[in-house]
């Protein structure tokens, strides 16, 4: 049982690059969130999925695309790289028998963009 | 203005101090409120959280949360150089869709 896992762990792109970071979970959760988090800011909602086959934007979603493929995967796609998408990326998941909206986070995806 | 403010830190303590971490929100539709603890380069884990207002214990851990003057508290007893880490509180008005969180709070407990 390995929760939330994110790929890759670590990228360095440069400006104008894409790349697609990967998010799969294995708990049968439904819903599925990107967090980005930098320093002093916390984390921020980028995207999130309440169900497989829909998403819906989060507070930060300029500059990104997101993808649910199916029930144990969400990935997060940058088009075009710019040094402001520096930032340490966390994929979450929500754990429904909680009875509150309590997420379990993957290790995190630390992204530099020269 | 920021929905949640949390008190920034950081926070040193000695070893066995008691330790309070505090945080302020704006939206009176929040019911959910959670406490995550984040170590160095690893992803938040959920420490533990409420439902409106009131006190939760757990172990040497208390949350509190007192609606009327949207505020929300994390106390620790006894801490331990293993408390080290950064705490995030959150908040939510349902158990489903978005959580909004605090900024966070470094706290190092020194042996």
């Amino acid at each position: 049982n390995a929760g939330v896992t994110q790929t890759p762990k670590f990228q360095v792109l440069k400006t104008g690059q894409s790349m697609t970071l990967q998010c799969a979970q294995d708990m049968n959760h439904n819903s599925m969130y990107w967090y980005r988090q930098d320093p002093g800011m916390g984390l921020r909602l980028i995207y999130y999925s309440a169900s497989e086959g829909t998403t819906d934007k989060g507070e930060v979603p300029n500059g990104y695309n997101v993808s649910r493929l199916n029930k144990r995967e969400f990935s997060l796609r940058l088009e075009s790289a710019a040094p402001s998408q520096t930032s340490v990326y966390f994929c979450a998941s929500k754990i429904p028998s909680s009875g509150a909206n309590v997420l379990t986070f993957g290790a995190g995806s630390r992204l530099t963009v020269l | 203005q920021k929905e949640v403010e949390q008190d920034p830190g950081p926070l040193s303590v000695p070893e066995g101090a008691i330790v309070s971490l505090n945080c302020t929100y704006s939206n009176s539709a929040f019911q959910y409120f959670m406490w995550y603890r984040q170590y160095s380069r690893k992803g938040p884990e959920l420490l533990m959280y409420t439902y409106s207002s009131g006190n939760k214990e757990d172990g040497r851990f208390t949350a509190q949360v007192d609606k009327s003057s949207k505020y929300i508290s994390l106390f620790i007893r006894d801490s331990q150089p293993s408390d080290s880490a950064t705490y995030l509180c959150a908040m939510s008005a349902t158990n489903a869709g978005k959580s909004t969180f605090g900024d966070g709070t470094t706290l190092t407990v020194k042996p």
